[in-house]
């Protein structure tokens, strides 16, 4: 098992530019979330899918678009990207929506210019 | 709303001394779930425990041990003789039933030699 892979690890963008962020799982896990860390403000909730076709907003969704068309698919687009969504960002999936820990993607930094 | 509170931004031991990370939290649900998860230098992010709210049994596994009072709204993590791996940033988070998580702001904790 791969676990949770995101890709990629590194990215420089230039204000007013889209890109899409990658996550995938390969656990077959219900559940999968986009969080963003930002120095010395923990991990922010961006969107959570609780499963295929379901998707629902987080703590901070603007600026952030997501879709679950797959089981195993989960990414993340930033549609214009602005110097505060610099940050690191993590994809995690669970195995339920509640009860199981979340496991982590090894995260994707992110510079906007 | 749902809220995590790590009061200790960080805190610095030497080793072989006991420490304890505090975690409060805030929720008005019946139902929901802790966890804590530790993110040392390399970045990745590391499941250690998970609670459900009807379940207030202390717990040790090794030099680690969970503090869970729903009196007072606590989930304390106590590492006990502490050693320089255990230097990481140690998160707790709050998962209620819909699936959604709210992570405390993490405390960072450094063992000297």
């Amino acid at each position: 098992n791969a676990g949770v892979t995101q890709t990629p690890k590194f990215q420089v963008l230039k204000t007013g530019q889209s890109m899409t962020l990658q996550c995938a799982q390969d656990m077959n896990h219900e559940y999968m979330s986009w969080y963003r860390q930002d120095p010395g403000m923990g991990l922010r909730l961006i969107h959570y899918s609780v499963g295929a076709g379901i998707t629902d907003q987080g703590e901070v969704p603007n600026g952030y678009n997501v879709s679950r068309s797959t089981t195993e698919d989960f990414p993340l687009r930033l549609l214009s990207a602005a110097p505060s969504q610099t940050s690191v960002y993590f994809c995690a999936s669970r195995e339920d929506r509640t009860y199981n820990e979340q496991f982590f993607g090894p995260g994707t930094r992110l510079t906007v210019l | 709303a749902q809220k995590v509170t790590q009061a200790q931004t960080e805190i610095s031991v030497v080793e072989k001394e006991d420490v304890t990370l505090d975690c409060v939290y805030e929720t008005r649900d019946t139902t929901y779930y802790l966890f804590w998860y530790k993110q040392p230098p390399s970045g990745e992010l590391v499941f250690l425990i998970r609670r459900n709210s009807f379940d207030e049994q202390n717990e040790i596994s090794g030099r680690y041990s969970w503090n869970f009072q729903k009196s007072t709204s606590s989930f304390n993590f106590t590492i006990t003789a502490s050693q320089v791996v255990d230097s990481a940033v140690y998160f707790c988070a709050l998962t209620n039933n819909a699936g959604k998580s709210t992570f405390g702001d993490g405390t960072t904790l450094t063992v000297k030699p």
